[in-house]
């Protein structure tokens, strides 16, 4: 089943540890977004990518980063977690071809929290 | 960029109420789409509607693209729709950032048994 899988679905972790969240889709997509969201407020985009070996910064400044080194798979990563990191970060996906749909399909979200 | 205004921002109904949600985007759009955040916080995807009006079983949409707006109505509302209720808006899939969906700030909905 076509779908996009977010790993840990909850993260508590000490300030100063490093930290990757994954995405990974089998809808077959070649966008590909991270967002962060805190509770109660909107989505804001921080990375996307068109493609393999593609990233691009979103419209939140993040000190996160991302790489894209298979199609199926888009993680993040924070290499020193602070609190103000704490949110939830929402993978999501799209196809990428002009003049098509590009609806875009979610993952369930990580809720990370920096002790 | 293109701002995304959603109202009401909070909203309370008895289960079995009807309701309407409002989305007024301040440019033309490719792309809109109307999720729904559940309380685990995963965003389930309700309608792509860039124009036009679609239905799914209790809940249908509107986009008078001409207009700006678009509409999310919710008959017959049941305790499990409750939730925050996100418009998001692109001008389409082309080069650069125009293809990035915009987000309103939300409606929170809370159906009362």
């Amino acid at each position: 089943e076509a779908d996009i899988y977010q790993t840990p679905r909850y993260l508590v972790i000490g300030t100063g540890k490093k930290i990757t969240l994954e995405c990974s889709q089998t809808m077959g997509h070649d966008k590909m977004y991270w967002y962060q969201q805190d509770p109660g407020m909107e989505l804001h985009l921080i990375h996307y990518s068109y493609g393999v070996n593609s990233t691009e910064k979103g419209d939140l400044s993040s000190e996160s980063t991302v790489s894209r080194i298979r199609t199926e798979h888009f993680p993040l990563t924070l290499e020193s977690a602070r609190p103000s990191h704490t949110s939830q970060y929402l993978c999501a996906s799209s196809e990428y071809i002009p003049d098509r749909n590009n609806e875009q399909f979610f993952g369930p979200g990580t809720r990370l929290t920096v002790l | 960029g293109i701002q995304v205004e959603q109202s009401p921002p909070d909203l309370i109904l008895q289960e079995g109420a009807n309701s309407t949600l409002r989305c007024n985007f301040s440019d033309s759009v490719n792309n809109l789409q109307w999720f729904h955040q559940n309380p685990w916080g995963q965003l389930i995807n309700l309608f792509y509607i860039p124009s036009g009006t679609k239905q799914n079983g209790r809940l249908s949409a509107t986009t008078v693209a001409t207009e700006r707006y678009s509409l999310l109505y919710i008959s017959s509302s049941q305790t499990t729709d409750s939730g925050v209720y996100f418009c998001a808006v692109s001008r389409g899939n082309y080069g650069g950032s125009q293809g990035n969906l915009i987000f309103g700030k939300g409606t929170k909905l809370s159906v009362k048994p």
